[in-house]
Parts: C-alpha cells; structure tokens; sequence
C-alpha cells in the first residue's frame, strides 16, 4: 500500500508569492495533519483536519491556511511568504482524528522542501 | 505546560555497541509517547509508542523504549547499534490538541563502524 504522498517534493518561491502544498494520506486513512520543520529543529504542528473539518490548529499567523477534499486528500495554503517560511512542510495521517489520550500513531510523508528567496 | 527535551543534540556509538538516545518530557495527565526517526531529505518514520503499564516498549529494527514515571523519561535504547541506524531521532508527546504532537528538537546519531 502507498504511504503518505505530498507534492511537489521541491518548491522556489519569492517574498510575497502564494504558495498551494498537497498530500494525499494512506487509503483508509481519514485524518491529516500538517508540520513546518525548519533546519535543525522538530516539527510543528501547524493544521489538523478530518471530515473536512480544521480540528486543531497551531501557533501559525492566519496567511497559513488549509482543507480537506471529500476523498480526504488536503491542501496547506501559504500567502505573502516571508523568508522565515522556507522549511520542510510535513504531512502526516491517522485513521481517525485523535484524542488528547490516544497513543494512536500518525504516518508521515516524505515533504516538500519550500525555499524562499 | 507541555513540553519535550530531547538534551543530547548528537550521540556517537561504534557499532555493535548499545545505544540510548534520552528525551525528558512535561506534561499535566498521562503521557502519550512516540519515537520517530528521520534519514536524509525523508520525513518522520514512526518507530514506537509508549503504552500505558509497560515500562519497556519494544518497537521496529530492534528499537525499545524504556518509560520511567518518576524521571519523566522515556528513553530510546538498542542493544547493538548498526552504521545503518545513523539518523535524526525525534521524540514526540501528544499535545492539548488531539492531532497535535509536540517535537523534541531531534538527536542526531551516528553509528561509526
């Protein structure tokens, strides 16, 4: 079975520019969940999502933005990008939407490295 | 608040050896645990998860965890390290959100031959 899948693998952009990220989650799977990892730290987490609803959000400016299509693939929006945007922008899914006590694992992708110049 | 520390930034090992890679963390309730690892230009592979009672988790290539309460530790280790374990480990706690979890800032291990 395919694993979590995101595109495009590799991204340049511009200060300023818009930026559309896509991943699409391991078939059966219903939630996903989107992570900035920036060089040499973790990942955080920016966006959950699940029944196209937004679940969860993290610490993110709102030119952050994101959605879930009906067949549970998602899309992380990124307006006016700035300098400090350029990271390694993760996805990951899960079968269903996770509680606060679940030990419910999630499943990564490989991400799409956006740069900006 | 919830937090995670992850105190060792790299870890070197010959091969063969035993490896431990420490992670503390912080949190009000119950933890919820996990292990992930990370190679080159890939993203996050889930390794293990802490389960709740079991002091030792065992998890995928050989990778165990051991969970100590009363430390607030929850400690990746491996009998014989392989040069093919070379990695960024990270270690993750569930957040205050359901689909949230929290990120150590990641151990680099390089296991020499």
């Amino acid at each position: 079975d395919a694993g979590v899948t995101q595109s495009p693998t590799h991204l340049i952009k511009t200060r300023g520019q818009q930026v559309t990220l896509r991943c699409s989650p391991i078939s059966g799977h219903k939630s996903v969940s989107w992570y900035q990892q920036v060089l040499g730290q973790g990942p955080q987490f920016i966006f959950q999502y699940y029944e196209k609803e937004e679940r969860g959000r993290g610490n993110f400016p709102d030119r952050f933005s994101a959605r879930q299509f009906p067949n549970y693939s998602s899309e992380l929006n990124v307006n006016a990008l700035l300098l400090g945007d350029s990271a390694l922008y993760l996805c990951a899914s899960s079968l269903e939407v996770e509680s606060v006590t679940s030990n419910q694992p999630q499943h990564f992708g490989d991400g799409t490295r956006l740069s900006i110049l | 608040a919830q937090s995670v520390a992850q105190p060792e930034d790299q870890v070197n090992v010959a091969e063969g050896n035993p490896l431990t890679v420490k992670c503390t963390y912080s949190v009000s309730g119950n933890p919820y645990l996990f292990w992930y690892v990370q190679y080159p230009n890939r993203g996050l592979q889930f390794l293990l998860k802490y389960i709740t009672g079991d002091n030792l988790v065992k998890g995928s290539y050989g990778f165990e965890a051991e969970f100590n309460k009363s430390q607030t530790s929850f400690h990746l280790k491996k009998p014989s390290a392989l040069v093919s374990d070379s990695a960024l480990y990270f270690c993750a706690l569930r957040g205050n959100q359901g689909g949230k979890l929290i990120f150590g800032q990641g151990t680099e291990l390089s296991v020499k031959p």
